[in-house]
């Protein structure tokens, strides 16, 4: 199956900073996903993005679906953005989500 | 709109007892997908349902596990004889439609398996 690599599995901000979060997949893709895990579990969806650019708010992500990877940018983080944030994709033929392991994310004050 | 909603929040069962675990999709969304989820883990893929019919169970660990859909709604995902290593979240998530839509999740079910 479609394998999903997130980098880095780990960051700490500082409140105000940037941060740009990866994901490489290794097949085509029909769907591509980025959630946001809040602590209490409920996945957030951020950003439906098989291919391009899209932005709302201090989020913004862009996927190059011909070079198999996504990026999620977060521009002054603030607190609540801490959590852990996925990607998933689904291959070209397929529906059900594949996840990769995550970035776990905290912001400081 | 309602988002996608799940029962039980919490299930704590003793080993070899049968489970139940609600889900109730988008209003309007035919296609509902089950995953799992282990501490630390992504969630993983149990079983797809495009309207009433399960188009894909491939995720199901074993026989114990099995999901309806009766009316092509509301799903049910039951595990018969529970084990320990059943314990994890079940997501409940759905789809305008199977394929290239965005799927929505609910909150899940935390399983624990005494």
């Amino acid at each position: 199956g479609i394998q999903v690599e997130q980098s880095p599995p780990d960051l700490i901000l500082q409140e105000g900073a940037n941060s740009t979060l990866r994901c490489n997949f290794s097949d085509s893709v029909n769907n591509l996903q980025w959630f946001h895990q809040n602590p209490w579990g409920q996945l957030i969806n951020l950003f439906y993005i098989p291919s391009g650019t899209k932005q709302n708010g201090r989020l913004s992500a862009t996927t190059v679906a011909t070079e198999r990877y996504s990026l999620l940018y977060i521009s002054s983080s603030q607190t609540t953005d801490s959590g852990v944030y996925f990607c998933a994709v689904d291959e070209y033929s397929g529906y059900a989500l594949n996840f990769g392991k995550g970035t776990s994310l905290l912001v400081t004050p | 709109g309602a988002g996608v909603s799940q029962t039980p929040s919490n299930k704590v069962t003793e080993k070899g007892k049968y489970v139940e675990l609600r889900c109730d999709p988008i209003s309007g969304h035919t296609a509902l997908y089950w995953y799992r989820q282990s501490l630390g883990q992504g969630p993983e893929f149990l079983i797809y349902f495009q309207g009433t019919g399960a188009a894909d169970d491939s995720g199901l660990p074993n026989d114990r596990f099995f999901a309806v859909r009766p009316e092509g709604s509301v799903s049910t995902l039951k595990i018969q004889r529970t084990e320990r290593g059943d314990s994890a979240v079940y997501l409940c998530a759905s789809s305008q439609a199977g394929g290239a839509y965005e799927q929505y999740f609910g909150p899940g079910t935390r399983l624990t398996v005494t």
